[in-house]
């Protein structure tokens, strides 16, 4: 089994770009989400869902849009990228929604720069 | 609501001597805690988890954490410090049931010396 995937590992953009990161996963986890790590800052969850179909804001969402239409993807779009959108992007995944006490899987990242 | 501060956020030791990082933590109820470690370039790995059974957790290479409510700490300790412990490591509270969203602390960089 792959666990949880991301695709790009590496982008870069210029200020105004759009792009979408692609997160998926083969553990049949109903849980997914995005987190930003900044330096200093820990990781902050942009978006997540708690199954196909159902999405809601995390932490720091502005600027990020998800959809989630099958169990195993969760992309991540851009619509005008910012340098302040600079980071390195993780997915993760988990069981369930509801337990929250159960281990997340983090895929291995994708580092991003905007210009 | 719940917040986590780690208190360090760098921590330098020698090969073959403890680690301690230190982890205090706010919420308004039963928390379940994490302690999750990342490598450089790469994702998160779980080290342990504490969720309202022993307040003694034994985690993997050899890592522990004791929960102690009356401080609201969750201290990660190691009796020998190796190379490659070497890492960042975050300090992770949530709910201890229901949909709920994960808060991290800051990180902790350990720094490993010959």
């Amino acid at each position: 089994n792959a666990g949880v995937t991301q695709t790009p590992k590496f982008q870069v953009l210029k200020t105004g770009q759009s792009m979408t990161l692609q997160c998926a996963q083969d553990m049949n986890h109903e849980y997914m989400s995005w987190y930003r790590q900044d330096p200093g800052m820990g990781l902050r969850l942009i978006h997540y869902s708690v199954g196909a179909g159902i999405t809601d804001q995390g932490e720091v969402p502005n600027g990020y849009n998800v959809s989630r239409s099958t169990t195993e993807d969760f992309p991540l779009r851009l619509l005008s990228a910012a340098p302040s959108q600079t980071s390195v992007y993780f997915c993760a995944t988990r069981t369930s929604g509801y337990e929250s006490y159960n281990e997340q899987f983090f895929g291995p990242g994708t580092r991003l720069t905007v210009l | 609501a719940q917040s986590v501060t780690q208190l360090d956020s760098h921590v330098s030791v020698s090969e073959g001597t403890p680690v301690l990082l230190r982890c205090n933590y706010s919420s308004s109820y039963s928390p379940s805690l994490f302690w999750y470690v990342q490598h450089p370039n790469k994702g998160l790995q779980l080290l342990l988890k504490y969720t309202s059974a022993a307040t003694l957790v034994k985690g993997i290479n050899g890592f522990e954490a004791e929960f102690k409510k009356s401080e609201t700490s969750f201290h990660l300790t190691k009796p020998s410090a190796h190379m490659s412990d070497a890492a960042e490591y975050f300090c992770v509270v949530s709910p201890n049931s229901g949909y709920s969203t994960l808060t991290f602390g800051k990180g902790t960089m350990l720094l490993v010396s010959p």
